[in-house]
């Protein structure tokens, strides 16, 4: 079956620890997506990347990186300048079509505790 | 600028009851699409229903329809009918096409609550 994997499911982390959180896809999507999600908020946009070597920073990029060098692989790092990163972050995808408005695909997400 | 609004933040209804999910959005553009996405208690946004601004047709998919009006601009979302299972958080999207990045802005989102 084709999906979006994030893992782990709950991952809980000490303050001042860097932390990578998981995303593959079998979907052969080009574009891919890291979102967080914080209680009675929409969800923010942290980074994204249309092409395999290639990211650009969302709307709440400091105190995250990505890198991308495969197609399917989109890990995200949550470093210790993050200074709430306590939240839920999920992973989309997406087949882009020029000119086009496509829906994105996402996975079952990870929960982030950092005491 | 782009935003959406979902002014609505917890809906509660009893089992059967018909209930509407408000979607409001703003955009200059002429051309753009609207998403509607389900985030039931497991985390995961299950997409809905994806719509371009040009098709201003309502859509019906089972227990659930969609009204789009670009007079108000608003894209709003009943579900007929109401079962325990519909209980989410349901978000609104719209698509960022001028940055040509793919992004989706959304809303904030409604949580439905549908008692038995």
């Amino acid at each position: 079956d084709g999906g979006i994997t994030q893992s782990p499911k709950y991952l809980f982390r000490k303050e001042g620890q860097n932390v990578t959180l998981s995303c593959e896809q079998n979907l052969n999507h080009d574009a891919m997506y890291w979102y967080r999600q914080d209680p009675g908020q929409g969800l923010r946009l942290i980074y994204y990347s249309q092409i395999v070597n290639d990211f650009q920073k969302g709307d709440i990029a400091e105190g995250y990186s990505v890198s991308r060098e495969k197609k399917e692989s989109f890990p995200l790092t949550v470093t210790s300048a993050q200074k709430n990163p306590t939240a839920f972050y999920l992973c989309a995808s997406s087949h882009p079509r020029t000119g086009e408005g496509d829906e994105q695909y996402f996975g079952p997400g990870t929960r982030l505790t950092v005491t | 600028a782009q935003k959406v609004t979902q002014a609505q933040t917890e809906i509660s209804v009893v089992e059967k009851e018909d209930v509407t999910l408000d979607c409001v959005y703003e955009t200059r553009d002429t051309t753009y699409y609207l998403f509607w996405y389900k985030q039931p208690p497991s985390g995961e946004l299950v997409f809905l229903i994806r719509r371009n601004s040009f098709d201003e047709q309502n859509e019906i998919s089972g227990r659930y329809s969609w009204n789009f009006q670009k007079s108000t601009s608003s894209f709003n979302f009943t579900i007929t009918a109401s079962q325990v299972v519909d209980s989410a958080v349901y978000f609104c999207a719209l698509s960022d096409l001028p940055s040509n990045t793919g992004k989706l802005i959304f809303g904030q989102g409604t949580t439905l609550q549908v008692k038995p």
